[in-house]
């Protein structure tokens, strides 16, 4: 299994700024991932960080907007910039255990709900 | 295109079984998870099948025919903490997972 925090919990912004999540896991994996989700509604994959090279964003979602960091096995941040009403949303992070005996399990924090006024 | 069809929700009696189906239209396939959701709360896996048939877990099983393009997640002896959002996802290569819309169990005392 493994363990993921983020943080912040939860925050309210003014439209115009930024905001990055964090999200820490207890051990050292190579897959992290970074949803976005509406209450109510499915989770959306924003984009794939893998250490050691560039995430992969999903269609709709660019760099510029969503600039993420990957620096090391076990950490993770994801900025939402230049932030508007319609970015209000959970912003989630997992992981994904593979190997052998996996079982293609995602793993995921707790969610940042972001609300942008 | 790819695309995840489940129920939008389902009600059953606390006692009682429920199935959940989905079915998959993706351009790439190597396994049905299914996730649990409370509200307020973050996704937990249930259950992957890879090849076809049944998995078993405790209460809950899961069933995948690659050939019709459907799995369903059943649930035995509910209980109200059961409650919760329910979803497949397709897993993709580099690991991936499609989701589907989610379905919501109501359960009923």
């Amino acid at each position: 299994s493994a363990v993921i925090s983020q943080k912040p919990s939860r925050d309210i912004c003014q439209r115009g700024t930024s905001l990055t999540i964090q999200c820490q896991v207890d051990s050292q994996v190579t897959m992290m991932f970074w949803y976005r989700q509406q209450p109510g509604q499915s989770l959306t994959l924003i984009a794939t960080a893998n250490q050691g090279s560039e995430a992969t964003y999903e269609s709709g979602f660019v760099i510029d907007k969503f600039p993420i960091s990957r620096p090391n096995l076990t950490f993770s941040t994801l900025t939402v910039s230049n932030m508007s009403p319609e970015d209000s949303s959970i912003y989630l992070c997992s992981v994904a255990k593979t190997g052998a005996s996996s079982t293609d399990t995602q793993y995921f924090g707790p969610g940042t709900r972001l609300t942008v006024l | 295109g790819q695309s995840l069809e489940q129920p939008s929700e389902v009600t059953a009696v606390e006692g009682a079984i429920v199935q959940i189906n989905c079915t998959y239209q993706t351009s790439g396939f190597y396994g049905l998870s299914w996730y649990q959701q409370h509200d307020g709360g973050a996704p937990t896996f249930l259950s992957y099948n890879a090849l076809d048939g049944l998995e078993e877990t405790g209460r809950f099983s899961s069933f995948l025919s690659r050939s019709d393009s459907y799995g369903y997640l059943l649930l035995q002896e509910l209980q109200m903490k059961d409650s919760a959002s329910y979803f497949c996802a397709v897993r993709k290569g580099n690991y991936q997972l499609i989701w589907g819309a989610g379905t919501k169990l109501i359960i009923k005392p």
